[in-house]
């Protein structure tokens, strides 16, 4: 079973550019993630998809930040303009439903990450 | 708000000791509990889900435990080696919501 991809891997740019990333999430999962990891600290919590629509976007800062989830597939992060403190890993994550609280075991899988670097 | 913690942030031993890694959490109320492994440059490799009514789980040389109501979790690795050199992150899913709330890491090296 293939897992989270994501891309590009690395991405340098200057403030005040603008930065897109892209995540595949497991087939099947209906569930998306999109986290920040600043060095030093543990995953945060961007946003949730459940299909193509919301769940969760209360710790995306929405005047630079968006994302979509087009088809309830495939999901496209997007920094514009991006800040110094923007530099950080961006991890895309993908679970089966994670509405359906009876599931006997929740799991997130993780991709491997964009690593951004603000300049 | 949940809020977890890891001690020690970083733990170097040499190779063979048996360690513990350890995580707290703010609120009890929570749904399950995860350990993860991050090698550097790379993503989150899930090693042990322990739901709220277990008290814990093996897989291998690594077991972790929950302790829900003081707020607690160990994961105890037996007779390190250096492939077990990671940074280890533990997670808690609240009841009622989705996402999960990560503690900082810990930084381990096992030293040949």
């Amino acid at each position: 079973e293939a897992g989270v991809a994501q891309s590009p891997r690395y991405k340098i740019i200057e403030k005040r550019q603008s930065v897109a990333f892209w995540c595949n999430p497991i087939s099947g999962h209906a569930t998306l993630y999109w986290y920040q990891q600043i060095l030093g600290q543990g995953p945060k919590l961007l946003i949730q998809f459940q299909n193509n629509g919301v769940v969760d976007d209360s710790q995306l800062p929405k005047d630079r930040f968006s994302a979509e989830r087009l088809k309830g597939v495939d999901s496209t992060l997007k920094i514009q303009p991006a800040k110094l403190e923007d530099s950080a890993v961006y991890l895309c994550a993908s679970s089966l439903n994670a509405m359906e609280v009876f599931v006997s075991r929740y799991e997130q899988y993780f991709g491997p990450g964009t690593r951004l670097t603000v300049t | 708000k949940q809020e977890v913690t890891q001690i020690p942030a970083a733990l170097s031993v040499p190779e063979g000791e048996n360690l513990v890694l350890n995580c707290s959490f703010t609120d009890s109320a929570i749904y399950n509990l995860q350990w993860f492994r991050q090698d550097p440059g790379k993503g989150l490799t899930s090693l042990l889900l322990i739901q709220s009514s277990q008290r814990e789980q093996t897989s291998g040389r690594l077991n972790a435990s929950l302790d829900k109501s003081s707020g607690r979790s160990t994961l105890y690795i037996a007779a390190s080696q250096p492939g077990d050199s990671a940074t280890y992150l533990c997670a808690v899913r609240e009841q009622g919501a989705q996402k999960l709330v990560f503690g900082q890491g810990t930084r381990l090296t096992i030293n040949p």
